[in-house]
């Protein structure tokens, strides 16, 4: 089992829609950071919240932290070509070991 | 110019080949990180260095290699390849929470 699901696995939406994409821990969350990834490309780091009820926002990409720090959602306004590809959570859970997670990401299409 | 960077971009290898992936940083940060991404099982660590004398194991360590040459190079290496490590390979460093990534490593073991 993931200790980070994302939910859904994939979406496709028409130019101009709002989305949401969740991850959801099996354990407290201290830290949790969202990237983008370019098919075929690389991670970029969109954020990271870190406080329960923290809310983040970069253009027209918003992510929020849940009080109960287990999940995450990241919502996108008036979606645009540009944001497709695939979302990842990533979260920390070193305890002792270093141990950091990512979710398995969520593929992102959207049709101009 | 990228400051993480990743050779080779695509390899294809046989069955058996040593195969190196390199990785280079010029952000000057201490930890680095080797990552593989398979379809469905999202990323993957194999492989981290805290420091030039730190290598520890990740989750998925096993057939795999790593030097830390300097704190600008971190290398991969593959003993003998196998068809299973077909994967795209992720070279990160680290700064305080934040991972920086480089493009990744296609890699085919035939």
């Amino acid at each position: 089992s993931q200790e980070l699901e994302q939910s859904p696995q994939s979406l496709i939406v028409q130019e101009g829609k709002n989305l949401t994409i969740n991850c959801t821990s099996s354990k407290t969350l201290y830290g949790l950071y969202w990237y983008k990834q370019k098919y075929g490309e690389g991670l970029i780091f969109l954020m990271m919240l870190q406080k329960g009820g923290e809310e983040k926002s970069h253009e027209k990409i918003t992510a929020k932290l849940d009080e109960k720090k287990q999940q995450s959602s990241l919502h996108i306004t008036a979606s645009q070509p540009s944001h497709a590809g695939i979302y990842l959570c990533g979260a920390d859970f070193t305890s002792g070991t270093y141990k950091y997670i990512f979710g398995t990401g969520t593929r992102l299409k959207v049709l101009a | 110019d990228a400051d993480v960077t990743q050779t080779p971009r695509n390899r294809i290898t046989k069955t058996g080949k040593r195969i190196m992936l390199e990785c280079s940083q010029t952000k000057g940060h201490d930890r680095m990180y080797w990552y593989r991404q398979d379809p469905g099982l999202g990323l993957r660590l194999i492989y981290y260095s805290f420091d030039v004398k730190d290598i520890n194991k990740g989750e998925i360590s096993d057939g795999y290699s790593v030097s830390r040459q300097a704190q600008a190079k971190f290398s991969l290496s593959l003993e003998s390849a196998i068809p299973n490590q077909t994967a795209l390979y992720f070279c990160a460093t680290q700064l305080f929470n934040e991972q920086f990534f480089g493009p990744g490593t296609r890699l085919t073991v035939l």
